[in-house]
């Protein structure tokens, strides 16, 4: 089945720690994007990829960094300079080709810092 | 700048009963596109609707239905025959017309609690 996978779904991280979140589609979709949802809040885009090896900052892409090296992949690393990296993230595709807007999602990945 | 608003941050609803959640937005444009995601307690979000601004007439899937009423930029989802799996958070969305595909504006989200 065609799809989104992410993993993994729950990560525990100490202060001052990079970890990277994992983001793999079989959609043969152009366009990937990274979303973090915190409770009580809508999505906010962190970064997004159109094609590989290019990508855009989103609205909240300080602490965050990405990488397109494969049209199937788009990691996230979370980086020890975010100042508040406990959340819930969200990977996306799109077919890029028209802008219909409608993204597939990943089941989310929960990232806790201790 | 684009906004999108929900203001009910959640609703209930009886089984087989009717529910409307409101999302109201806000854009100089004329061209756009707004959705209705889902998010069930399995975290994976889903499209359930879709409206075209320049289309007058309201999108319909199945039991969920919208209002667009573009003067008063609100949209809002109708699900009609409520069933226990339509539990979710509800996410309103706007994305300008030949603008980033990604780049969706959401709303806070509406939490539908649906009861036997």
């Amino acid at each position: 089945d065609g799809g989104i996978t992410q993993s993994p779904k729950y990560l525990f991280r100490k202060e001052g720690q990079n970890v990277t979140l994992s983001c793999e589609q079989n959609l043969n979709h152009d366009a990937m994007y990274w979303y973090r949802q915190d409770p009580g809040q809508g999505l906010r885009l962190i970064y997004y990829s159109q094609i590989v090896n290019d990508f855009q900052k989103g609205d909240i892409a300080e602490g965050y960094s990405v990488s397109r090296e494969k049209k199937e992949s788009f990691p996230l690393t979370v980086t020890s300079a975010q100042k508040n990296p406990t959340a819930f993230y969200l990977c996306a595709s799109s077919t890029g080709t028209a802008n219909t807007g409608e993204l597939f999602f990943g089941e989310g990945s929960r990232l806790t810092v201790l | 700048a684009q906004t999108v608003t929900q203001s009910q941050p959640e609703m209930s609803v009886q089984e087989a009963e009717t529910v409307t959640l409101s999302c109201t937005y806000d854009t100089s444009e004329s061209d756009y596109y707004l959705f209705w995601y889902k998010q069930p307690p399995s975290r994976q979000m889903i499209l359930v609707i879709r409206q075209e601004a320049y289309k007058q007439q309201n999108a319909t899937e199945n039991r969920f239905s919208v209002n667009f009423q573009k003067a008063a930029k609100s949209f809002s989802l109708k699900i009609s025959d409520s069933q226990l799996g339509d539990a979710a958070m509800y996410f309103c969305a706007y994305n300008e017309y030949g603008g980033s595909q990604g780049n969706l504006i959401f709303g806070k989200g509406t939490k539908l609690s649906v009861k036997p």
